[in-house]
């Protein structure tokens, strides 16, 4: 079975646009979770989804938002980006609820905001 | 509110010391997970356990739910074990909450 993939993997940015990172799930998984690692705040839980339905946000601002598809895919789209926003993006996939499930993770997109 | 706690923060072994790292949480949780990440930033998901022990190769992973604690072992340590440890609580809200990572170094 092929891995989580994630497109991008690097991305240069400035401040004020926006952003569209894309992950494909395992084959079969129905829960995509994405986080956001930075050196200062370490790896913090940005959403979830699952079947195309997002079950948990974490504590971000409104410029972070996301969306799956019908196949599982999912995009998260950040808007007026800011510097703090550069950061390594990962999603990652699970046959059911994250929680009660291992994460298989993604490469991640690094983000980077000049 | 849910905070996850790792010590050490950094560590490092000599090749064949048997390694151990805590993780605290301080709410109830559903599931906990260990997760490996190398230099480069892959992760990988070591372990996810709500009770007891699971064990895989020479890494043992133990919780005890009324001390909200958890530990991860690295038995027989190698260099290529050298990486970041990172514990994450689950609540029942599909939500995990990190801890900050233990740094292992395994110098030959």
């Amino acid at each position: 079975k092929a891995g989580v993939t994630q497109t991008p993997r690097y991305l240069i940015k400035t401040r004020g646009q926006q952003v569209t990172l894309s992950c494909s799930p395992i084959s079969g998984h129905r829960s995509v979770s994405w986080y956001q690692q930075t050196p200062g705040q370490g790896l913090q839980f940005l959403f979830e989804y699952f079947s195309e339905t997002q079950r948990n946000k974490g504590n971000f601002p409104g410029r972070f938002s996301g969306r799956q598809f019908s196949n599982s895919r999912s995009e998260m789209n950040v808007s007026t980006l800011e510097l703090g926003d550069s950061a390594l993006y990962l999603c990652a996939s699970s046959p059911g609820s994250s929680s009660y499930n291992e994460q298989f993770f993604g490469p991640g997109t690094r983000l980077t905001v000049l | 509110k849910n905070e996850v706690e790792q010590s050490p923060q950094n560590l490092t072994a000599q090749e064949g010391e048997f390694i151990t790292i805590n993780c605290s949480y301080s709410v109830g949780i559903s599931a906990l997970h260990w997760l490996q990440q190398h230099p480069g930033g892959g992760i990988v998901s070591l372990f996810m356990l709500s009770s007891g022990k699971k064990k895989h190769g020479r890494l043992i992973a133990t919780i005890n739910i009324q001390e909200k604690h958890s530990s991860l072992h690295i038995t027989a340590s190698h260099p290529r074990d050298s990486a970041v440890y990172i514990c994450a609580s689950a609540i029942n809200t599909d939500k995990l909450i990190f801890g900050t990572g233990t740094r292992l170094q395994v110098f030959p």
